[in-house]
């Protein structure tokens, strides 16, 4: 089945840095879909990217749908202490908007 | 408006038992998912159903059973437990399926604990 590679794996960083994630897929997608997943709750999309080459804004948030339609990344400006929280990316496929999910980013902020 | 809703929140099973997640949502959407989530994983599918009336496989199906007698419930079923089904569940819904601009809601997940 398709597969998604993302990186990294876990981040630690400082408030105030910027924070930088990916998602890889040897399979094309028509949609890539970022998601954040907090303690004992359900993932909430945070940005949706439908055009290869898009490059979408959510306010410290910048997402872009790769030219090759097979890869995404995430930027987080400024990162603040309520970031934290496990980051998702996802490739849906037009077949009834199934979507196939990373493995996550687990982002911890220092204040 | 309660959006996407899941009972029960934490069950604890032994092996061999059977019992049924639900999942309802009041958002009048066509399209519902049910999802498997282990930890240090991302969402695995599970089954998934267009319509009132009609399921169909996902990823992961083995050991489940589905049904989608309403549009607004979507019921998952384990008939025999196992320890590998301990992991937390997660139901989701969406208008319609596609490539449409549409969000895709969870529910806040069920914890299932087979032992």
């Amino acid at each position: 089945g398709q597969q998604l590679n993302q990186s990294p794996q876990s981040m630690f960083i400082q408030e105030g840095e910027d924070v930088s994630m990916n998602c890889t897929s040897s399979s094309i997608f028509n949609t890539w879909l970022w998601y954040k997943q907090e303690p004992g709750e359900g993932p909430v999309l945070l940005i949706a990217l439908y055009k290869a080459g898009e490059l979408t804004s959510n306010g410290r948030l910048t997402a872009q749908f790769g030219i090759t339609r097979k890869d995404s990344f995430l930027n987080i400006s400024a990162s603040i202490p309520s970031d934290v929280g496990i980051y998702f990316c996802a490739g849906q496929s037009a077949n009834a908007g199934k979507s196939t999910f990373g493995d996550g980013t687990t982002l911890t902020v220092k204040p | 408006n309660a959006g996407v809703t899941q009972t029960p929140k934490f069950r604890v099973l032994k092996t061999g038992q059977s019992m049924t997640l639900l999942c309802a949502q009041d958002m009048n959407h066509e399209y519902m998912y049910w999802y498997r989530q282990d930890p240090g994983m991302g969402l695995r599918l599970i089954h998934y159903s267009v319509g009132e009336g009609t399921t169909a496989k996902g990823e992961v199906p083995d050991g489940y059973n589905v049904s989608r007698l309403k549009k607004q419930n979507f019921l998952l079923g384990l008939e025999s437990a196992a320890p590998s089904q301990t992991s937390v569940y997660f139901c989701a819904s969406r208008k319609t399926g596609g490539t449409y601009q549409e969000t895709q809601y969870f529910g806040p997940g069920t914890r299932l604990l087979v032992l």
